[in-house]
């Protein structure tokens, strides 16, 4: 069964430095979102992306955060400065096209821990 | 904004059934989706309701009221498996999702 991939699984950085989280979503999605969870909290949404822009973005996405896809099959969320309280486990999602039942399913990756010192 | 209410904990025993409720306040409202997450494991896709009534997927099955904003995820024969948190979460029309604050299930023998 196709899946969503990230790497690294656990990333550990300085605060201040940058970061690059990669996903992969599965292959026929189009629609990818960025959601982050800090460790004992609910998930909350940073981002979907689709047609090779923002499709919708939250409060929690400033311009510390931004998204791109720089080829066919990867989805990247890049950090700039980090901060402590950007530790959290970051989660890619992503669903299918547009006008099919399924598109509401939103299918999670694995999740990369980031943990800033 | 979205806000979403669920309980924080149910604990059970193995074989019986639970119901976990979650009611909502939207801003834009376009279904209801449930979600396992296991202790350090990703949000797993359960069910989804666009429509009032009932959804049922083998022993879970989740209901809608958009009238009501209220929902709730019925899990039936229960397994120790089942022990994790459980997540209603409301999508609006863009695809966002507005994940509530959880439900932990604990199943006990």
């Amino acid at each position: 069964e196709p899946e969503v991939t990230q790497t690294p699984s656990h990333q550990v950085t300085q605060m201040g430095q940058e970061v690059i989280l990669r996903c992969v979503p599965i292959s026929n999605h189009l629609y990818f979102y960025w959601y982050r969870q800090i460790l004992g909290q609910k998930v909350e949404f940073l981002v979907s992306f689709y047609n090779n822009e923002i499709s919708e973005k939250s409060e929690i996405f400033d311009d510390q955060f931004s998204v791109e896809r720089p080829d066919g099959s990867n989805f990247t969320l890049k950090i700039r400065s980090t901060k402590l309280e950007d530790s959290a486990m970051y989660f890619c999602a992503s669903s299918e096209p547009p006008g099919l039942k399924t598109r509401d399913t939103q299918y999670f990756g694995p999740g990369t821990r980031l943990t800033v010192l | 904004g979205q806000s979403l209410e669920q309980p924080s904990e149910v604990t059970a025993v193995e074989g019986a059934i639970v119901q976990i409720n979650c009611t909502y306040q939207t801003s834009g409202f376009y279904g209801l989706s449930w979600y396992q997450q296991h202790d350090g494991g990703a949000p797993t896709f359960l069910s989804y309701n666009g429509l009032d009534g009932l959804e049922e997927t083998g022993r879970f099955s989740s209901f809608l009221s958009r009238s009501d904003s209220y929902g709730y995820l019925l899990l039936q024969e229960l397994q120790m498996k089942d022990s994790a948190s459980y997540f209603c979460a409301v999508e609006d029309a863009g695809n966002m999702l507005t994940f509530g604050g959880g439900t932990r299930l604990m199943v006990k023998p």
